[in-house]
């Protein structure tokens, strides 16, 4: 059965510092791969994506995942952090299922930037 | 501007009472998707519909009910036998109901139910 892991609930991190979201999935089959942000009460807005074009996506904000399949890793970076990256972090895969696509998400990983 | 319109943003219901949750959207999307986020557990399918005048159930379907009478509509309630309706509620679409598309998010409605 098709999973997404991510590992820590909670990252902090000083403006300024690398931005690191671990994000390790399961499946059978290659996956398409999201990360989404959502700021507190608020809906969830797509950051990149991932389908089997290039490796390295970049997105919006400054954001960029590479797909690891070795590793089975999409793991979201981001060189230097703004206070504004406080969100809340949701790692997803997607697969067929039912003759349509299912959105599988992690638990979500909470990002405090710290001044 | 395109999107997916949720209302209202904030509802409150009494224990017993049937409610629903309006979502909208003008993106010309054939499909439309109900999740319910609550703290710590990312989110949860709980019905989706790939074209109008269908829809199927999801992982947490119990005690939902919805309808896609028009492309742009797709209306959730929550009924009396959901045991544990307060949570976040999100709703949203994509082009197709395919893996290799995103899906877009409307802003959610919260429920809080006494």
């Amino acid at each position: 059965a098709q999973s997404v892991t991510q590992l820590g609930s909670h990252v902090s991190v000083s403006e300024g510092a690398l931005v690191l979201l671990r994000c390790n999935y399961s499946s059978s089959v290659p996956p398409y791969l999201f990360w989404y942000v959502q700021y507190p009460n608020q809906g969830l807005q797509l950051l990149l994506k991932y389908t089997s074009a290039a490796t390295l996506v970049k997105g919006i904000n400054g954001f960029e995942a590479e797909f690891k399949k070795s590793e089975t890793s999409f793991h979201l970076t981001k060189p230097s952090a703004h206070m504004s990256d406080a969100a809340e972090y949701f790692c997803a895969v997607s697969v067929y299922y039912n003759q349509g696509g299912k959105l599988i998400f992690g638990q979500g990983t909470e990002l405090s930037v710290k001044p | 501007d395109g999107g997916i319109t949720q209302s209202p943003k904030y509802l409150f219901r009494k224990e017993g009472q049937n409610v629903t949750l309006s979502c909208e959207q003008n993106l010309n999307h054939d499909a439309m998707y109900w999740y319910r986020q609550d703290p710590g557990q990312g989110l949860r399918l709980i019905y989706y519909s790939q074209i109008v005048n269908d829809f199927q159930k999801g992982d947490i379907a119990e005690g939902y009910s919805v309808s896609r009478e028009k492309k742009e509509s797709f209306p959730l309630t929550v009924t009396s036998a959901q045991k544990n309706p307060t949570a976040f509620y999100l709703c949203a679409s994509s082009i197709a109901d395919k893996p290799f598309y995103e899906q877009y998010f409307g802003p959610g409605t919260r429920l809080t139910v006494t």
